[in-house]
């Protein structure tokens, strides 16, 4: 079966400081993956997906970045993290079967910038 | 561009109660349309999935239909449950290959013992 990993599960940062989230697929090779934000009170928002290694598409500008380093492994990073940087970020897969494609959600990471 | 809502925001039943939440989309162009349970500080799991082919999906008490053409979805769920408590995302598909989500803000659903 296929499993999605995040980590850290929370994280509190100052303004101005660096941020590397990592999540992790396993079970499955070559997904779609994805990074979504969701600030309080407010829906989900596509930041980044990826089709492959080092194949990245940005939704929206912004002070964040994205990296495919190996199939199963999507990074989210910022050189200087600001306040509106808050949230909750969720990384999702999709499942390909016969018949169609389906979403999967990691956990999450709460990220507090203070 | 696609715009997906949920009405209403928040929603309080006494447990036993039958339900229907809404959501609704502007383009009709839609490959499938998942519905996501989120309990608080959680990620999303996913409930139900119909293909735009489809008018119906049913798990246990829980059965979402489909009307592409009016870019209307329900979710039905039956003889609710505390533990049913939580926010409905639904969210559609446009197309196979990115695979991009555009998701609606969520219902928050209580169910009062």
């Amino acid at each position: 079966s296929q499993t999605i990993h995040q980590w850290p599960a929370t994280l509190v940062q100052p303004v101005g400081s660096p941020l590397s989230l990592e999540c992790t697929v396993e079970g499955t090779s070559n997904p779609n993956l994805y990074w979504y934000r969701q600030a309080a009170g407010r829906g989900l928002q596509l930041l980044f997906y990826s089709v492959g290694i080092g194949q990245i598409s940005s939704e929206v500008p912004q002070n964040l970045s994205a990296s495919r380093p190996q199939d199963r492994q999507f990074i989210l990073s910022s050189k200087k993290l600001l306040l509106s940087d808050s949230g909750f970020y969720l990384c999702a897969w999709t499942k390909t079967t016969e018949f169609t494609y389906e979403q999967y959600f990691g956990p999450g990471t709460r990220l507090t910038v203070t | 561009k696609q715009e997906v809502t949920q009405i209403p925001a928040a929603l309080s039943v006494p447990e036993g109660e039958n339900l229907v939440l809404n959501c609704s989309f502007t383009d009709s162009a839609i490959y499938n349309l998942q519905w996501f349970r989120q309990d608080p500080g959680k990620g999303l799991t996913s409930l139900l999935l119909i293909q735009s082919s489809q008018r119906e999906q049913t798990s246990g008490r829980l059965n979402a239909s489909l009307d592409k053409s009016s870019g209307r979805s329900t979710l039905y769920i039956a003889a609710s449950q505390p533990g049913d408590s939580a926010t409905y995302l639904c969210a559609v598909r446009r197309s196979s290959n990115t695979g991009k989500l555009i998701f609606g803000q969520g219902t928050t659903l209580q169910v009062k013992p």
